[in-house]
């Protein structure tokens, strides 16, 4: 089944050591979001690819940066984790509607809950 | 601005009562989508429904209903005869249509308890 992979599903790291959390699609979807979502909250967008256009929301900190090799991965880094910056962390994706002429539906990811010790 | 208003933070009910989980939107795009989606404590956000602007009629989906009224801005969603694994929380959400991409504005999310 065509589906949206998020590994691992849970990370633990510690107050300032870089971690890394991956995003893949079979979709082949254009667009890859990531949302950050603290408890008891809705989802909050932190950034968007289209394609290899990344796109920053306004108020993300710079301490949030992404990368995205090819249409099927994405990947999260935080550079300097805080404890702020426990959260479940959610990917997504979604057609574009430039070429698809449709607002489509965004699919998501398990999700990677992240520990700050 | 877009907007999306789940006033209900929390709602329990015993298995095999109906349930109904509300949502308002405001926008002032003339064309626009809004979604329902499932959160189960496992985390993972499972798309029910989408319903663009222009379709205001009623769907059913098994157990599932959705009331669309475009006059009151509220896309409401009910489950009937609800079962235990109906708890999660529920998300309404509204795309704005961006060059590239649709963005979605999310309501707070209902927690739906569903006792045995």
């Amino acid at each position: 089944d065509a589906m949206v992979i998020q590994n691992p599903r849970y990370q633990v790291t510690q107050f300032g050591k870089p971690v890394t959390l991956s995003c893949s699609q079979t979709l082949n979807h254009n667009v890859m979001y990531w949302y950050q979502q603290k408890s008891s909250q809705a989802p909050k967008l932190l950034f968007h690819y289209y394609d290899k256009d990344f796109n920053n929301e306004a108020d993300t900190p710079d301490n949030f940066q992404s990368r995205r090799p090819n249409t099927s991965f994405c990947f999260l880094d935080i550079r300097s984790p805080g404890l702020g910056d426990a959260a479940m962390y959610l990917c997504a994706t979604s057609l574009d509607p430039v070429t698809s002429g449709i607002t489509d539906t965004q699919y998501f990811g398990p999700g990677t809950r992240l520990t700050v010790l | 601005a877009q907007k999306v208003t789940q006033a209900q933070t929390e709602i329990s009910v015993v298995e095999k009562e109906d349930v109904t989980l509300d949502c308002v939107y405001e926008t002032r795009d003339t064309t626009y989508y809004l979604f329902w989606y499932k959160q189960p404590p496992s985390g993972e956000l499972v798309f029910l429904i989408r319903r663009n602007s222009f379709d205001e009629q009623n769907e059913i989906s098994g157990r599932y209903s959705w009331n669309f009224q475009k006059s009151t801005s509220s896309f409401n969603f009910t489950i009937t005869a609800s079962q235990v694994v109906d708890s999660a929380v529920y998300f309404c959400a509204l795309s704005e249509r961006l060059y590239n991409f649709n963005k979605f504005y999310f309501g707070s999310g209902t927690k739906l308890n569903v006792k045995p």
